[in-house]
């Protein structure tokens, strides 16, 4: 049982360039997310899948699209990599039930845009 | 607009004292609430929760306090361990009317053995 993984764990892109990170999770939860992670900021939210088929925006969605593929997997993709982009990501998934609400995180992408 | 805020940045305690990590959040109809711990390059994992039909919740060492009519929470770890020595993040939820978790900035805590 791996939880959730995500990949890759560290990229370099220059500005402009484009990327997909990858998330799956093995628990068959409903509700994934992306976040990202800055110093200073805390977590903050790019967009969410509260169900497969549905994807709605966060806090800061912009300069990113996600996929919802299946129940296991959701995609963040940068189109044009800026440097403000740089930072840590999470992806997570929770399943939501009236018993349940706790994310579970991966273990995080490393992104550093020059 | 920060929702969620963790006004200490880091916090050191002595081990097998109390550590006291605080949270305070502005919005009203939040009802659900979590606490996160964090290691170095690794990512945030469960801790606790508490609803907003509780005022305390306890789970061994960890018990989370909530005070509704002053915004605010807090986790009380009793007694500390070297190993609690992470960064906490607090989180609120509006649970009947969204999905989004709103992170605060996190508490860094330091356990000298």
């Amino acid at each position: 049982n791996a939880g959730v993984t995500q990949t890759p764990k560290f990229q370099v892109l220059k500005t402009g360039q484009s990327m997909t990170l990858q998330c799956a999770q093995d628990m068959n939860h409903n509700s994934m997310y992306w976040y990202r992670q800055d110093p200073g900021m805390g977590l903050r939210l790019i967009y969410y899948s509260a169900s497969e088929g549905t994807t709605d925006k966060g806090e800061v969605p912009n300069g990113y699209n996600v996929s919802r593929l299946n129940k296991r997997e959701f995609s963040l993709r940068l189109e044009s990599a800026a440097p403000s982009q740089t930072s840590v990501y999470f992806c997570a998934s929770s399943p939501r039930d009236s018993l349940s609400y706790e994310q579970y995180f991966g273990p995080g992408t490393r992104l550093t845009v020059t | 607009d920060q929702q969620v805020k963790q006004n200490s940045p880091s916090l050191s305690v002595q081990e097998g004292r109390i550590s006291i990590l605080n949270c305070d959040y502005t919005n009203s109809m939040f009802d659900y609430f979590l606490w996160y711990k964090k290691y170095p390059a690794e990512g945030p994992t469960f801790l606790i929760s508490i609803s907003s039909i509780k005022d305390k919740n306890e789970d061994g060492r960890f018990t989370v306090f909530l005070n509704k009519s002053a915004k605010h929470l807090s986790l009380h770890i009793v007694p500390s361990q070297p190993g609690d020595s992470a960064v906490y993040f607090c989180a609120a939820s509006a649970i009947n009317t969204g999905n989004q978790f709103y992170f605060g900035t996190g508490t860094s805590l330091t356990v000298i053995p």
